[in-house]
C-alpha cells in the first residue's frame, strides 16, 4: 500500500453531469498529481499541484479543474461529462524536489 | 507530441525464465525513467527507477538499464514468477518542476507456471 487513498472507488454518471473526485495524499507529501487512464492505455497526466496552486496541466480542456487544500489532499472536478471521460482516474502524491511519486488505487468513472 | 513508447504489447513466460520488457522513449530532455507495475483494478506500483546519469541500476530481483543512444530503456526481471503477472508501464521525465511523468502504452506480462 502506497498510503495514497482515493474516493470513490467507482462511479456512474451520465453525460452533462459533473463528478469530484478525491485523493488524500501520502504523509508528507505536497506535490500532487492526477491521471487520467483510459482502458488499454497509459496514464494520461492532468495536472500537478503544490502548495495548493496548479504548477502543470496536460493536455486537457477546461472543464477538468482541481483543488489542492493545505492538507495537502485534493479534488479533480469535471464539468459536462462526456462519454470519452469514462477512465481510470488515478491520483498520484509525491514530496516537492523528490521525483518518486506514489499512486493510489483510482476511481472508475463510468460516464452514460 | 513526444511520447514513451514499448516494443511488445504483451510476453508470455514460464515461471523461473528471465524476462525482458523494452521501451523507447523519443525525448532526449527527460532525465528520469521509472518502471511501473499495475495489476488489475490496482494503480500503478513503482518498482525501480533511474537518472539519466547512469546506466544500469538494480533492485531486488529487477535490473532497469538506459541506453541514451539509442534512447531504449528495459526492465529484467530475474526468475520471474506467477505474482509478475501485470502490465508494465515504463515512464519518462524532463528536469523541469510542474513537468509531468509521460507513460507508454504497456507491456502485458504473463507467467505460467
Amino acid at each position: 500500500e502506497t498510503g495514497v487513498t482515493q474516493s470513490p472507488t467507482h462511479l456512474i454518471k451520465t453525460r452533462g453531469q459533473q463528478v469530484t473526485l478525491r485523493c488524500s495524499s501520502q504523509s508528507g507529501h505536497n506535490t500532487v498529481s492526477w491521471y487520467q487512464q483510459a482502458l488499454g492505455q497509459g496514464p494520461q497526466f492532468i495536472f500537478q499541484y503544490y502548495r495548493e496552486e496548479e504548477n502543470g496541466r496536460g493536455n486537457f480542456p477546461p472543464r477538468f479543474s482541481g483543488l489542492q487544500f493545505p492538507n495537502y489532499s485534493s479534488e479533480l472536478n469535471v464539468n459536462a461529462l462526456e462519454l470519452d471521460d469514462s477512465a481510470l482516474y488515478l491520483c498520484a502524491s509525491r514530496s516537492s524536489g523528490i521525483s518518486e511519486q506514489f499512486f493510489g488505487p483510482g476511481t472508475r468513472l463510468t460516464v452514460l | 507530441g513526444e511520447s514513451v513508447g514499448l516494443h511488445l504489447p504483451t510476453l508470455s513466460v514460464q515461471e523461473g525464465d528471465n524476462s525482458i520488457i523494452n521501451c523507447a522513449y523519443s525525448n532526449s530532455a527527460s532525465d528520469y525513467f521509472i518502471w511501473y507495475k499495475q495489476e488489475s483494478g490496482k494503480g500503478p506500483q513503482f518498482i525501480i527507477d533511474i537518472r539519466s546519469n547512469m546506466d544500469k541500476r538494480q533492485g531486488q530481483r529487477v535490473t532497469v538499464l538506459l541506453n541514451k543512444t539509442v534512447k531504449h530503456l528495459s526492465l529484467q526481471i530475474a526468475a520471474t514468477q506467477p505474482g509478475d503477472s501485470a502490465v508494465y508501464f515504463c515512464a519518462e521525465k524532463g528536469r523541469q518542476a510542474g513537468t509531468a511523468l509521460i507513460f507508454g502504452k504497456g507491456t502485458t506480462l504473463s507467467v505460467s507456471s
